[in-house]
């Protein structure tokens, strides 16, 4: 399964820098697309998420960009914090929640 | 915060054995999953589940598995002769509507020797 894309196997970043997260995706179906955290030993948790009818969405510190033309997204975490460093996940749907996931960037936030 | 749980962590079995993998889904939620990730790849679909029936399936999700709710609480992953290849960390999930975040579960590590 070859529809999303992450394409940087690992970031790292400085503390309270930003970090961004690239992930492309094939499927123009795509409706809804995720982003999960995933620690060692413990299992994906949901970070944030945009619907297609969006092109921006912000939680807190995290900001998710989905610019449709292009088919890709964005995460950005600002400011960093070594709490951060983690696997993420970028995931997407076509409404019925049959997530397909990206390979993961290993994100590593340096004090 | 109501949490997926899935027991056991890790699961050691010979090939051709049957193994049951066992989650309890947050209470009030409607869709179940499954999903896996063999070591250094993609977290995989592999079967979603509603209203006591089989909603979706990946191409992964052959005669060897099968999914139940035997009761109000419990969601199961059997693979009845597993093999190597089934070797991977096994994520239950679960949500109360579609287009909500999906809750993941620890995973169970299942090893097949």
């Amino acid at each position: 399964d070859q529809q999303v894309k992450q394409n940087s196997p690992s970031l790292s970043v400085q503390e309270g820098r930003i970090s961004i997260l690239n992930c492309d995706y094939t499927n123009s179906m795509f409706d809804y697309f995720l982003w999960y955290k995933k620690y060692p030993a413990e299992g994906p948790t949901f970070l944030i998420s945009i619907s297609s009818i969006k092109d921006k969405n912000e939680d807190g510190r995290f900001t998710v960009f989905l610019n449709k033309s292009a088919k890709h997204l964005s995460l950005h975490i600002v400011p960093s914090q070594p709490g951060d460093s983690a696997v993420y996940f970028c995931a997407a749907s076509v409404g019925d929640y049959k997530l397909s996931f990206g390979a993961g960037t290993t994100v590593t936030v340096r004090a | 915060e109501p949490e997926v749980t899935q027991t056991p962590s890790h699961q050691v079995t010979q090939m051709g054995q049957e193994v049951i993998l066992r989650c309890v889904p947050i209470s009030n939620h409607l869709y179940f999953y499954w999903y896996r990730q063999i070591l250094g790849q993609k977290v995989e679909f592999l079967v979603s589940f509603y209203n006591n029936e089989i909603s979706e399936k990946s191409e992964i999700f052959d005669d060897q598995f099968s999914v139940e709710r035997p009761d109000g609480s419990n969601f199961t992953l059997k693979i009845r002769s597993t093999k190597l290849e089934d070797s991977a960390m096994y994520f239950c999930a679960s949500t109360k509507q579609t287009n909500e975040k999906l809750f993941f579960g620890s995973g169970t590590q299942l090893s097949v020797l």
